[in-house]
């Protein structure tokens, strides 16, 4: 799987949007962008993914770059519930889930 | 729809013990996946199980083994238990086909800590 840089923390104001920005300059064809992300004390929790095209669901936003070197979570309204750890994964996609490579993730912190 | 459930939710351990942790995958799914998370330090994948069978590990000793029933649920062993094995151990359960390409999401547990004395 492809490695990923992520910025080590960011902060945002409740009700802006949160934007979290993921490189992985060395991504192949066939392997999908991920999110996750942990709030304190619980498992992982699915966000969003996507291969090539921007993606949009009840949570979050997903924008890949044309070249698909890098790419951006977008939380369009932030709330202090959103305060936890975000994981960005390269993997191939497809049945059986394999495993994931978590990196350290960027730390999110929503200001009141 | 229960999630996936995983028991029990904190244990403590001498070096050398043994440990069996286990996990109920979310209903429907027959995939189970475990992970280790360091304090400080996103998930490592240990293993899978699918079909009773491994399908698939990371980088961890024989010390780590598991085991799949028929129900799908599944146990994590830790043997000859030491200080760096404490940890919260994560179960993850996700559908065995090309479903799952639609979605690409893991269901994970709240996970078991495991503290090594």
């Amino acid at each position: 799987d492809a490695k990923t840089t992520q910025p080590t923390s960011m902060d945002c104001a409740e009700g802006r949007a949160a934007n979290l920005p993921c490189n992985h300059s060395t991504i192949s064809g066939n392997e999908y962008v991920y999110w996750y992300r942990q709030i304190h004390s619980q498992g992982p929790q699915y966000i969003i993914h996507g291969l090539k095209n921007n993606e949009t669901n009840e949570m979050a936003s997903l924008i890949i770059t044309e070249d698909r070197k890098s790419s951006t979570l977008i939380l369009p309204h932030a709330t202090l519930r959103d305060t936890a750890v975000y994981y960005c994964i390269v993997r191939v996609g497809g049945g059986g889930a394999d495993g994931l490579t978590f990196g350290k993730g960027t730390h999110l912190i929503i200001q009141p | 729809d229960a999630g996936v459930t995983q028991s029990p939710t904190h244990l403590i351990k001498t070096r050398g013990q043994q440990v069996t942790l286990r996990c109920s995958p979310k209903s429907g799914h027959d995939t189970v996946s475990w992970y280790q998370q360091a304090l400080g330090q996103g998930p490592q994948f240990i293993f899978q199980y699918y079909e009773e069978e491994e399908r698939q590990r990371g980088n961890f000793p024989d010390r780590f083994s598991g085991h799949q029933f028929p129900n799908y649920s599944s146990e994590l062993n830790v043997n000859a238990l030491l200080l760096g094995d404490s940890a919260l151990y994560l179960c993850a359960s996700s559908l065995f086909t090309r479903k799952s390409l639609r979605t690409g999401e893991l269901f994970f547990g709240e996970g078991s800590r495991l503290t090594v004395l």
